[in-house]
């Protein structure tokens, strides 16, 4: 069984659509994140929700909607794409917001590309 | 939050160990020190972490110093699946909202 799944794993649209991007994941933790990993394979976080309350919301622009139905779910919502949102997003969770805590567990990652 | 330094690159044989230097001077006393890998195409990965103590688990070993500025990852004999990017990162024990912040990583390249 996989622990963290993303839908899809490829999405090519073009520039002013909407699209969503799905995360699920199945280890029981609390907390799940979005990372966006751009052109340059720089890493960085976006959002992160805990037990269905967002606590992390880095600077991201208002075109970006994260969704929490439940603990075990996380979904990115994206309007009117533009060309610089092409990246690979990479849905994550983990069980504490320590650091003294083990791992994040990550997922595939979907590749989004903006025509 | 405290920065990291990694070389950028690596190069290792196979079979061979290999050891990842990771530098953190301005590491405060409540941070602990992880290390995730990204292979290609996949997502991050968690490799190990440990706060002073030397730490062993079944994928590599921690080593921090005793100033604990620096730290090294080491992966006792390397296979051609440990080629990746790998991240050393610190996260405080408290007060923490979990995030992760990923410097550039050492890409390893490992050679049979």
């Amino acid at each position: 069984d996989t622990a963290v799944s993303q839908t899809p794993k490829y999405l090519v649209t073009q520039m002013g659509n909407d699209k969503s991007i799905k995360c699920e994941q199945n280890l029981g933790h609390d907390t799940m994140y979005w990372y966006k990993q751009d052109s340059k394979k720089f890493l960085k976080i976006m959002f992160s929700y805990n037990n269905k309350e967002l606590i992390i919301n880095e600077t991201v622009p208002n075109r970006f909607s994260p969704k929490s139905p439940d603990k075990a779910h996380l979904n990115l919502h994206i309007n009117s794409l533009e060309l610089g949102d092409s990246a690979v997003y990479f849905c994550a969770s983990g069980d504490d917001l320590r650091g003294s805590s083990g791992e994040q567990f990550f997922g595939p990652g979907t590749r989004l590309t903006v025509l | 939050d405290a920065k990291t330094t990694q070389p950028n690159s690596m190069e290792s044989n196979e079979e061979e160990p290999v050891h990842l230097p990771c530098n953190h001077s301005t590491i405060s006393g409540t941070d602990y020190i992880h290390w995730y890998r990204q292979l290609p195409s996949q997502g991050p990965e968690y490799v190990i972490h440990g706060l002073t103590s030397n730490v062993n688990n079944r994928m590599a070993s921690l080593a921090i110093a005793e100033d604990r500025k620096s730290s090294t990852l080491i992966l006792h004999r390397a296979t051609l699946r440990d080629a990746a990017v790998y991240y050393c990162i610190l996260r405080a024990s408290s007060g923490n909202t979990g995030k992760l912040i990923f410097g550039q990583g050492t890409t390893l390249q490992v050679k049979p």
